[in-house]
């Protein structure tokens, strides 16, 4: 069984271009989220979804951020326009059951903005 | 808040070495606890999870953990440590419930021959 797959694995781009991050969560996986690591900090939360509704976006850091899930499969993550802090680690992870019990993590996208 | 705390940002041990990796939590409910290992190029991986009963688990890849309550703690150690076992450890907590994880800053463990 394929486990969470991200899209693409590295990406460096001009501040205020616009990039897309692509999640394919594990087949079957209703919940899907999105983490990001900031170099040195702390992973944390972005967002949360229910087959294709937002279920929490809470940790979303601004406007900038867009994220979809269009039929409840594949997620992606937009940054636009891109600033140097949004450098960092982007990781997705699903899950067959809401909640902390048991999440699959992708291997993140390195999102570098210069 | 909900917050894990990962003291020890670098650790280097000698391969056959013991091991112990330190996390502290502060969390408002009942906790989950989780350890995930991230070798290079490679997603994050659960080791072990404390959800309730004995507060020795045990993990993959030869890991244990122990929660202790009073201490808000929850250490991962290896008896012997291997060469593989170089990478970034993170400790995170959650809920049952709840919608999301709350991690440590991580933990590098280098592993000199």
């Amino acid at each position: 069984e394929a486990g969470v797959t991200q899209f693409p694995s590295h990406s460096v781009i001009e501040k205020g271009q616009t990039v897309t991050l692509r999640c394919d969560p594990i087949s079957g996986h209703d919940n899907l989220y999105w983490y990001r690591r900031v170099m040195g900090k702390e992973i944390k939360f972005l967002l949360h979804f229910v087959k294709e509704s937002k279920q929490d976006e809470s940790g979303m850091p601004n406007n900038r951020f867009l994220a979809e899930r269009t039929g409840g499969t594949y997620s992606t993550l937009k940054v636009q326009p891109a600033e140097l802090e949004d450098s960092g680690v982007y990781f997705c992870a699903s899950s067959q059951v809401r909640g902390s019990t048991e999440a699959f993590f992708g291997q993140g996208t390195r999102l570098t903005v210069v | 808040a909900q917050s894990v705390t990962q003291p020890d940002i670098h650790i280097t041990v000698s391969e056959g070495a013991s091991l112990e990796l330190r996390c502290n939590y502060s969390y408002g409910a009942t906790p989950y606890l989780f350890w995930y290992v991230q070798s290079p190029g490679q997603g994050l991986q659960l080791l072990l999870k404390y959800f309730s009963g004995d507060t020795l688990v045990q993990g993959i890849k030869g890991f244990e953990a122990e929660f202790k309550r009073s201490q808000s703690s929850f250490n991962l150690r290896k008896p012997s440590v291997h060469w593989s076992d170089a990478a970034e450890y993170f400790c995170a907590v959650g809920a049952f419930t709840g919608n999301q994880f709350y991690f440590g800053t991580g933990t590098s463990l280098t592993v000199i021959p």
